[in-house]
């Protein structure tokens, strides 16, 4: 199993330009986040879905949109990117039928960078 | 609300223990996670621990809970240089739907 899968790893835009990060995942999960990670802030919830078609709102949704329309992979899109959207971007996924502790399985990340 | 506090740093020397801290804020939560990220990579769960129990044990890991104050600690025995990382703390949030990260613990490992 690849287990959790993000593309692309780095990426480089200007202010304005739009990009889609796409995750995927082969162990079945219903449940896939999009987080992003800044200094000294932790893990930040974007967007979050509990199962193919659904999606919904976390911490900091605004300028992001996301899309699930297989369950085995999870869309991040920015529109317009800002220069405050400069984070690394970890996907994750997991499942609530699988083992009692809920194990939260993580991407190797998308380091962005908007000029 | 929903809030998962740790501080930021820790520095140790090799070979010495480590201990980072972590207050959180949902007693219901069933399970408390550790979870660990190695520079630039993705974050990977290092251990967990039951609600019910006090402590748990893994090798040089050992976690204790304290219910009452909401109060979860990680101690990491002849702490090495490949201990080097961020540590995340987390629970479930109200709703199950979404894992509370605390801000994370860079330990710095020094020989």
């Amino acid at each position: 199993n690849a287990g959790v899968t993000q593309t692309p790893k780095f990426r480089v835009l200007k202010t304005g330009q739009s990009m889609t990060l796409l995750c995927a995942q082969d162990m079945n999960h219903e449940y896939m986040y999009w987080y992003r990670q800044d200094p000294g802030m932790g893990l930040r919830l974007i967007h979050y879905s509990v199962g193919e078609g659904t999606t919904a709102k976390g911490e900091v949704p605004d300028g992001y949109n996301v899309s699930r329309l297989k369950k085995q992979n999870f869309l991040l899109g920015l529109e317009s990117a800002a220069p405050s959207q400069t984070s690394v971007y970890f996907c994750a996924s997991n499942s609530l039928a699988g083992v009692s502790y809920n194990e939260q399985f993580f991407g190797p990340g998308t380091r962005l960078t908007v000029l | 609300g929903e809030d998962v506090e740790q501080s930021l740093f820790l520095s140790v020397r090799e070979g010495d223990s480590s201990v980072i801290n972590c207050t959180y804020t949902d007693s219901s939560s069933t399970y408390l996670y550790w979870y660990k990220q190695e520079p630039g990579a993705g974050l990977q769960l290092l251990t967990y621990i039951f609600s019910n129990m006090d402590m748990k044990q893994d090798q040089r890991l050992t976690v204790l809970l304290n219910k009452k104050d909401k109060h979860l600690s990680l101690r990491i025995a002849d702490t090495q240089t490949g201990d080097s990382a961020i540590y995340f703390c987390a629970e479930w949030g109200d709703n199950t739907d979404k894992l509370i990260f605390g801000t994370g613990t860079r330990l710095q490992v020094f020989p």
